[in-house]
């Protein structure tokens, strides 16, 4: 199975900041990582897929880098509404694997 | 409208059996994978298993810990995707989603929509 690390596990920031987090796989997967944002009681929703592409609709200050086995997400200018957990997800092999989640939350 | 609405969670017991349902709407549901993902009370996303389109003959997928136990069909006049689990343990209990998957660069299939989730809690 491919293992899916990120980091940091949880991060603390403040409206206006840019931040970046950090995504590696077990193996090398190519460009086939997808990032997510998740908020509390509510279903995950795309933001990145083949590790830089944007989803339609998503906004630009979300942005996807890295190819084989090490990934980042970067938002800048943090906004109230970023304020979520955010999993990285290889789709290269099966099973599919998610990273552990990178909690950011209001510093 | 575009989206996914799963339906069937709910308490059952240990070695018992349960089927969710996902009700597709608004794109057509034969072109697409189908995935099911989920999360146990405040853990991470854990894909479960996955049917690929008509164009691949829906065949399956599914990870090792519910392979045997979980079954992933469809029902095309229904436009319905179904995930009976039987032999439920005390370690399934978790919101469960349904996912969409959609195609890109002409082989591989990341998840873009998904569903509100159900919660299924297996405890005696």
């Amino acid at each position: 199975d491919i293992q899916m690390t990120q980091s940091p596990s949880s991060l603390s920031a403040s409206v206006g900041d840019r931040v970046t987090i950090t995504c590696r796989a077990s193996q090398g997967i190519n460009n086939c990582l997808a990032w997510f944002q998740q908020k509390p009681g509510k279903a995950p929703k795309i933001l990145i897929y083949a590790a830089s592409r944007l989803q339609s609709g998503v906004p630009s200050k979300f942005t996807g880098s890295g190819s084989g086995t090490d990934f980042t997400l970067t938002i800048s200018s943090l906004q109230p509404e970023d304020f979520a957990t955010y999993y990285c997800q290889q789709y290269i092999g099966y099973p599919l694997t998610f990273g552990g989640g990178t909690k950011v939350e209001i510093k | 409208e575009v989206q996914l609405v799963e339906s069937g969670g709910g308490l059952v017991q240990p070695g018992g059996s349960l089927r969710l349902s996902c009700a597709a709407s608004g794109f057509t549901f034969s072109d697409h994978y189908m995935d099911w993902v989920r999360q146990a009370p405040g853990k991470g996303l854990d894909w479960v298993g996955r049917t690929r389109n008509k164009a691949n003959s829906y065949t399956t997928e599914y990870a090792a810990s519910v392979k045997g136990r979980f079954t992933i069909s469809r029902d095309y006049s229904k436009n319905s995707l179904y995930l009976q689990m039987d032999s439920l343990k005390t370690e399934d209990t978790a919101v469960y989603y349904c996912a969409r998957s959609q195609i890109v660069d002409g082989s591989r299939w990341y998840f873009d929509l998904w569903g509100r989730g159900t919660l299924v809690t297996v405890s005696s």
